[in-house]
């Protein structure tokens, strides 16, 4: 079954704790991106990736890494979380951002609650 | 940049009831729209898609079309069921994906 895995699903931790979200998809897809979804301001993009080892930024990408070594996989870092980083992501891909009119695929989401 | 405007929520309609969800957008050039669906406990799945102008998209019941006139692409469905009751995502994808703030639906038996 085609699909996008994040882990974990839920994770409560303390600030300045460091943690990696997985993210693995089976799709042979190029591009992949994360995403934290906020109540009234939607889904905003933290990082993407066009392929491997080939990473940017994208509107929100301020205390946050991720790698991109193997296609399948695109993990994000939060080096040392804060409150301000509770919320719930989303990691996503598609075949190739070239082609604009395919649709993303998304994870389940990974709630996080930093105190 | 671009952007997506859409409808703030919540709304709440009785079954078999008429929706319609608005959205409009902001681009430079020609985006393709979507609309995605998320459910409880999950992520967002594609719902339709339109990737000209005039294009119509529809799924399940929903359909949208792609107004470059008004620079809109509104989501509607004749009848909606207990079990439409989700969150609406507009977007566009142009030089990066934007996704409106989302629209919660409840619908009631």
């Amino acid at each position: 079954e085609a699909q996008v895995t994040q882990n974990p699903r839920y994770l409560i931790t303390v600030t300045g704790k460091k943690l990696t979200v997985t993210c693995s998809q089976n799709m042979n897809h190029e591009y992949m991106s994360w995403y934290r979804q906020d109540p009234g301001l939607g889904l905003r993009q933290i990082y993407y990736s066009m392929n491997v080892e080939v990473t940017d930024k994208g509107d929100v990408p301020e205390g946050y890494k991720v790698s991109r070594k193997e296609k399948r996989n695109f993990p994000l870092i939060l080096e040392s979380p804060s409150p301000n980083q509770t919320s719930l992501y989303f990691c996503a891909s598609s075949p190739a951002w070239a082609q604009v009119n395919q649709p993303q695929h998304f994870g389940d989401g990974t709630r996080l609650s930093i105190l | 940049g671009d952007s997506v405007t859409q409808m703030e929520g919540p709304v709440t309609l009785s079954e078999e009831a008429f929706l319609t969800i608005n959205c409009t957008y902001t681009a430079t050039g020609y985006p393709s729209l979507f609309w995605y669906v998320q459910y409880p406990g999950e992520g967002l799945q594609l719902l339709l898609k339109a990737t000209k102008a005039d294009d119509k998209g529809s799924n399940k019941g929903f359909e949208a079309t792609y107004r470059k006139e008004t620079t809109s692409f509104h989501l509607e469905k004749g009848s909606v069921q207990v079990s439409d009751s989700a969150v609406y995502f507009c977007a566009l994808s142009e030089n990066d994906m934007r996704f409106g703030a989302g629209t919660r639906l409840t619908v009631k038996p």
